[in-house]
């Protein structure tokens, strides 16, 4: 993998169901792989950056995980609410200042 | 509150004008980058600075030029050279991630953005 990669696309869940999104990435030279959470008219805001394999990281609800081996990143949402609707945006570097986003995970939880 | 400022939130220019947008931030971060955002495309890096007076180019920087004179100020100025300047554009910042391994532990720090569209 050249680029960063994010799937699905967009998703619709009911309010109460848990979810699950998948960050891909060049996992040669891994420095850092950045969660964000992107509201609509508000900008992005940090969610975790993770830097060591393994790492797990909490939030409230959401949570993540990484494997710097194989190159991806889980984001997991439990309980969705209607609050949780925004485009979920990862960045990886390489030890540069250059952090390369993917196109995102567009969440819609419907009440 | 610290933050980072993006004016304005839209802006409208006719082709073959420059335009500037401002990005201003309170945060004491040394590192500012400027993405722009199209449908369908993850942020691209347009630039970056590490410190004052010291800026790169990202991936996509022609048609584009910065300046950084204050640690608070990384204004983007799109020329009538950037062939498709109609999109959506993020300033962000971070404390500098400098040489050391750990250090890529900030985050980026984003302003509201700035919808530039160019008839």
């Amino acid at each position: 993998i050249l680029n960063v990669e994010q799937s699905p696309q967009s998703l619709h869940v009911q309010e109460g169901d848990s979810t699950n999104f998948t960050c891909s990435f060049p996992s040669s030279n891994f420095y850092a792989l950045h969660w964000y959470r992107w509201e609509t008219a508000k900008s992005p805001e940090a969610l975790f950056v993770m830097t060591l394999n393994g790492d797990e990281k909490k939030k409230g609800r959401i949570s993540a995980t990484l494997n710097t081996k194989e190159g991806y990143s889980y984001l997991y949402i439990k309980g969705s609410q209607p609050e949780d609707s925004a485009t979920y945006l990862c960045a990886h570097t390489s030890g540069t200042y250059k952090y390369i986003f993917g196109t995102g995970t567009r969440l819609k939880v419907l009440a | 509150d610290g933050g980072i400022t993006q004016s304005p939130k839209y802006l409208f220019r006719k082709e073959g004008q420059n335009v500037t947008l401002s990005c201003e931030q309170n945060l004491n971060h040394d590192a500012m980058y400027w993405y722009r955002q199209d449908p369908g495309q993850g942020l691209r890096l347009i630039y970056y600075s590490q410190i004052v007076n010291d800026f790169q180019k990202g991936d996509i920087a022609e048609g584009y030029s910065v300046s950084r004179e204050k640690k608070e100020s990384f204004p983007l100025t799109v020329t009538s050279a950037q062939k498709n300047p109609t999109a959506f554009y993020l300033c962000a910042s971070s404390l500098s991630p400098g040489h050391l391994r750990s250090s890529y532990n900030s985050p980026l720090h984003f302003g509201n953005g700035t919808r530039l569209t160019v008839t």
